[in-house]
């Protein structure tokens, strides 16, 4: 059964520096999501991706974060300059409809993200 | 602001018995509404969606839906230990982004 990929597994990082976190969504999905879950909290979203272009992205998604698709299979999500708060497990999800159609987000393994 | 509540329990189920999880959700637009399950430093696996009010099942799981009163219901029928995790409710707009509960954490008793 086709699934939503993630690499690397868990990350540790100094703050400050640059991550990228790694997503291979399901082939035939044309929509694509980050969502972050800090630990004992909640899941949520930062950010949906449509066509090559960013289509909601939330308060949490600020000028520190970034994503991309950079070629047909990859989608990632760069987080500029690290904070503490950054720490949480990340992860990403694809859909192959639009939000009210008769799909839903399928989701990957997540990265655990640990900044120090 | 968009909300989803759940109670985060734990609410404890003697094995066999019915689990009953409840949320409700505050954006009358919501036009969506899931159940994932999420095993404790796993990814959330979806375990029912739907859509239009009333009830949908699917195996020993019915969600319910009363969108009049911004409900949604999750029945787990003839519980199992492995039934034991955390399920997260979560409502869907037009919007294109899901908004999460923060989960009811479900133990089901030997």
């Amino acid at each position: 059964e086709p699934e939503v990929t993630q690499t690397p597994s868990h990350q540790v990082t100094q703050m400050g520096q640059e991550v990228i976190l790694r997503c291979v969504p399901i082939s035939n999905h044309l929509y694509f999501y980050w969502y972050r879950q800090i630990l004992g909290q909640k899941v949520e979203f930062l950010v949906s991706f449509y066509n090559n272009e960013i289509s909601e992205k939330s308060e949490i998604f600020d000028d520190q974060f970034s994503v991309e698709r950079p070629d047909g299979s990859n989608f990632t999500l760069k987080i500029r300059s690290t904070k503490l708060e950054d720490s949480a497990m990340y992860f990403c999800a694809s859909r192959y409809m639009r939000a009210g159609g008769a799909e839903t987000q399928y989701f990957g393994p997540g990265t655990r993200l640990l900044v120090l | 602001q968009k909300e989803v509540e759940q109670n985060s329990g734990p609410l404890s189920v003697p094995e066999g018995a019915i689990a009953s999880l409840n949320c409700t959700y505050s954006d009358r637009g919501s036009q969506s509404f899931f159940w994932y399950r999420q095993y404790s430093g796993k990814s959330p696996e979806l375990i029912m969606s739907i859509y239009s009010n009333g009830d949908k099942e699917d195996g020993r799981f019915t969600a319910q839906l009363n969108k009049a009163s911004q409900y949604v219901s999750l029945l787990i029928r003839d519980s199992q230990p492995s039934d034991s995790a955390t399920y997260l409710c979560a409502a869907g707009g037009r919007d294109d982004k899901i908004i999460f509960g923060k989960g009811t954490r479900l133990h089901i008793l030997p």
